[in-house]
């Protein structure tokens, strides 16, 4: 079956530094999202992408935020310069055309120290 | 603008018992509404939907949940606790620009 994949699983990074966060989404969809869940808190919305644009973002996603379809299949999430609060867990997710499911990926778990 | 209420953030059940996670939302479209279900360490799951069709959705792992309009309300339920059933469950309600809002969840503990 089908299903979305995130790499790294685990993220370590010095505060201040860049990280990237790669989701590969099922092949045939085109909506993509990004959401984050900070430990012990709810699942919270980043940024949904289309037609190779962001169609919405939340207040949580600032300048220092970017995501990017580089290439067909991959579907990434930059964090220019991290801060301790952007640790928690980073999910991916991606829905067809006309469907109303998204499919979430395992997450990558961010740790900024 | 859409936000989603889960009464009780932690529930104990005996296995074989009714399980019963409360959820309500508010939005101010027709909603279409989700129970994710997240084990330890792991990613969301999605156990059942509601998009406008018939208001008692049956999902997986024998969970169902009913769409009461005038109580805004979209509980979840199955009959007949299983251990493996302790897990942490998130309602969420979209509208539609499509992104999820999601509750705080709810910590199921299922004991022997």
């Amino acid at each position: 079956e089908p299903e979305v994949t995130q790499t790294p699983s685990h993220q370590v990074t010095q505060m201040g530094q860049e990280v990237i966060l790669r989701c590969v989404p099922i092949s045939n969809h085109l909506y993509f999202y990004w959401y984050r869940q900070i430990l012990g808190q709810k699942v919270e919305f980043l940024v949904s992408f289309y037609n190779n644009e962001i169609s919405e973002k939340s207040e949580i996603f600032d300048d220092q935020f970017s995501v990017e379809r580089p290439d067909g299949s991959n579907f990434t999430l930059k964090i220019r310069s991290t801060k301790l609060e952007d640790s928690a867990m980073y999910f991916c997710a991606s829905e067809a055309s006309g469907g109303n499911e998204q499919f979430f990926g395992p997450g990558t778990r961010l740790t900024v120290l | 603008a859409q936000s989603v209420t889960q009464l009780g953030s932690h529930v104990s059940v005996s296995e074989g018992a009714l399980v019963l996670l409360r959820c309500n939302y508010s939005s101010s479209v027709p909603p279409y509404l989700f129970w994710y279900v997240q084990y330890p360490n792991q990613g969301l799951q999605l156990l059942l939907k509601y998009t406008s069709a018939a208001t008692l959705v049956k999902g997986i792992n024998g969970f169902e949940a009913e769409f009461k309009k005038s109580e805004t309300s979209f509980h979840l339920t199955k009959p007949s606790a299983h251990m493996s059933d302790a897990a942490e469950y998130f309602c969420a309600v979209s509208d539609n620009t499509d992104k999820l809002i999601f509750g705080t969840g709810t910590r199921l503990q299922v004991f022997p």
